[in-house]
């Protein structure tokens, strides 16, 4: 089993809509979590940390629930610019292991 | 601000050569990390850092080493290139694990 699973998607939305998916993780260990970003291509881009209380960046809200390991992100009034994969990590270990879902593509429509 | 740089950016390698990948990062972070993406894979982990000297094993770490004799530096060699190593490398380092922050990548081909 895979340290952190998403679903693979992709989530179509569209222009204005709100979307939200979910990352598990397998070790209930892990200390910290962020959402990144990655365009086509391109090198991955932090796009948020998640806290245990929950946060918000904008239009973006992240949640950790350690009760059922999983965390997710939500985007609302989605831009086409919002257009990537979001990828989930968790830190696996006191070394500061950064473990890497495989990324849940999101495609915001006209 | 350079952040994390790595050389080279593309490479094309024959079968069976050698190479080394360098990643730079100006930032004065502890943690460093090497990883691959192939498509539909995702990032794997293929080694990483917690310090100048300290270096550990990822998810696959055949067929690479790596050193970290400087704290900016972490190196990743391929001592006989194979086929199955093409792929598009990332650095990352990141401090007080708040996040990491990735290189451009390099693109290598083996053939």
């Amino acid at each position: 089993r895979k340290e952190v699973e998403q679903d693979p998607g992709p989530f179509n939305v569209p222009e204005g809509a709100t979307v939200a998916f979910n990352c598990t993780y397998s070790n209930s260990a892990s200390q910290s979590f962020f959402w990144y970003r990655q365009d086509c291509r391109k090198e991955p881009k932090l796009l948020m940390s998640v806290y245990s209380s929950g946060n918000e960046d904008g239009r973006f809200t992240a949640q950790l629930n350690r009760a059922s390991q999983y965390i997710s992100l939500l985007i609302r009034d989605s831009k086409l610019s919002d257009s990537a994969t979001y990828l989930c990590v968790a830190v696996t270990d006191s070394w500061g292991k950064l473990q890497f879902g495989a990324g849940t593509q999101v495609v915001v429509t006209p | 601000n350079a952040g994390v740089t790595q050389t080279p950016k593309f490479r094309v390698l024959k079968t069976g050569q050698s190479m080394t990948l360098l990643c730079a990062q100006d930032m004065n972070h502890e943690y460093m990390y090497w990883y691959r993406q192939d498509p539909g894979m995702g990032l794997r982990l293929i080694h990483y850092s917690v310090g100048e000297g300290t270096t550990a094993k990822g998810e696959v770490p055949d067929g690479y080493n790596v050193s970290r004799l400087k704290k900016q530096n972490f190196l990743l060699g391929l001592e006989s290139a194979a086929p199955s190593q093409t792929s598009v490398y990332f650095c990352a380092s990141s401090s007080n694990l708040r996040g990491a922050f990735f290189g451009q990548g390099t693109r290598l081909t083996v053939v």
